[in-house]
């Protein structure tokens, strides 16, 4: 059972375009939904993350939007760069004992952003 | 501190063989994570600490797979008898207890089972 699913498997955008991966879940526990970003032989880094109480966050050129009831969120990169070009995963956790530390991670989506 | 890192980077054994992984955290963060990521799939969550106890395990983590954080400091995984279903990215992951939604991961253990 895929708690989280995310799409489009593969994005190839042009420099300076919109680009948009949306991720649908399934649990209503899940209260946190971070986005992480991973280039070729690095690990995934945290780029944004946003609690269901919002339903946007934005932070420089990464803005996700959050709809609670339709349980989807998603992530716009505004003026897509080169060096935007990696693995975007997202992520959803609940709290469970009083923090969010067990992530559930999409399936990634590689992101190509033509110069 | 340059973050957490992990030894070795990549590692090659054959079927049936023992392994060791080692993540050294963030020096301050108290929490340590354990997830595998295979080709094409986002990581998944194996198991992680508080300190020196270990809070939780996946059932994706089998027997074969152990897990110490002695005296809260690095961690060391362990497969015994590994097989080819295996081979995989192992990632670990640290984080202050206070804010365990705020992972910081390492490069990664890239393990290749013969």
């Amino acid at each position: 059972q895929q708690q989280v699913k995310q799409s489009p498997q593969s994005l190839i955008v042009q420099k300076g375009g919109i680009s948009i991966i949306n991720c649908a879940y399934e649990n209503t526990a899940f209260d946190y939904f971070p986005w992480y970003q991973q280039f070729p032989g690095k690990g995934p880094a945290l780029l944004i993350a946003i609690r269901p109480d919002v339903s946007e966050k934005k932070e420089g050129r990464f803005t996700i939007s959050f709809n609670k009831s339709a349980k989807q969120f998603s992530l716009h990169i505004m003026d897509s760069q080169p060096g935007d070009s990696a693995t975007y995963f997202c992520a959803a956790s609940k709290n469970s004992g009083g923090s969010n530390y067990k992530l559930t991670f999409g399936k990634g989506t590689l992101l190509t952003v033509n110069p | 501190d340059t973050g957490v890192s992990q030894n070795p980077r990549h590692k090659i054994t054959k079927r049936g063989q023992n392994v060791t992984f080692r993540c050294d955290p963030i020096s301050e963060h108290n929490r340590l994570y354990w997830y595998r990521q295979t080709l094409g799939q986002g990581p998944e969550f194996l198991t992680y600490f508080q300190n020196e106890a270990q809070l939780e395990k996946s059932r994706l983590l089998s027997d074969r797979f152990s897990a110490e954080r002695p005296k809260g400091s690095f961690s060391t995984l362990e497969i015994q008898r590994t097989e080819q279903g295996d081979s995989a990215m192992y990632l670990c992951a640290s984080s202050q207890w206070f804010s365990s939604y705020e992972q910081y991961f390492g490069p990664g253990t890239r393990l290749t089972v013969t």
